[in-house]
């Protein structure tokens, strides 16, 4: 079945600093991947996707991530951290072999951007 | 431009009681979801529904279903209350395939089972 690990329950860096969130999947056959942002008492926002191409994605506020299928992971990344995206992240999977039907999200990660 | 919309966004239920959560959305999608939030446990998928016409279990479906009235629309139902079901509940939708797969939430239901 298709799956998503978040091995982080929590991120704690610094602002101006470098940030990254770690994702790795579990599908058969070539996946899409999420990356989504909740801010509390808030529904959850979109952040960037991998379908297809550019191993390397360019999402909203700055983030992106980098597909690796060699190590089935999507890690979330920014280049400089703001207090503002202090938030919790998750990462979500849909799998071909469903016909890319369900959405699987993992158990998110808290990001701590302290200034 | 309201994407999608869930109600209500509180309830409190008695161990025992029905009801039913509704969502509607305005997108045109042909995919919809719903989702429970735990602390800890991440979005975990209750039921699914890939069209009009067309509803699967997800990872938790036990104690719930779901009806799909027409494209706009998808509720969860829950016949028998449970505090276990205490949760904070999410309607979402999305294209299947194509430039468009990501999912747009609505903004969750609180419930309490008491």
């Amino acid at each position: 079945a298709q799956s998503v690990a978040q091995p982080e329950d929590q991120v704690n860096v610094a602002e101006g600093n470098p940030l990254t969130v770690k994702c790795t999947y579990s599908v058969s056959g070539n996946p899409y991947l999420f990356w989504y942002v909740q801010y509390p008492n808030r529904g959850l926002q979109f952040l960037l996707k991998y379908i297809t191409g550019d191993n390397l994605v360019k999402g909203s506020y700055g983030f992106e991530a980098e597909f690796n299928k060699s190590q089935t992971s999507f890690h979330l990344k920014k280049p400089s951290a703001l207090v503002s995206d202090s938030a919790l992240y998750f990462c979500a999977v849909r799998d071909r072999r469903t016909g890319f039907q369900k959405l699987v999200f993992g158990t998110g990660t808290r990001l701590l951007v302290s200034p | 431009n309201a994407g999608v919309t869930q109600t209500p966004k509180f309830q409190v239920l008695k161990t025992g009681q029905s009801m039913t959560l509704q969502c509607a959305q305005d997108m045109n999608h042909n995919s919809m979801y719903w989702y429970r939030q735990d602390p800890g446990m991440g979005l975990r998928l209750i039921y699914y529904s890939a069209s009009e016409g067309t509803t699967d279990k997800g990872e938790v479906p036990n104690g719930y279903n779901v009806s799909r009235l027409n494209k706009r629309e998808f509720s969860l139902r829950l016949e028998s209350a449970a505090p276990s079901q205490t949760s904070v509940y999410f309607c979402a939708s999305s294209d299947r395939t194509g430039a468009n797969t990501e999912a747009f939430f609505g903004q969750g239901t609180r419930l309490t089972v008491v």
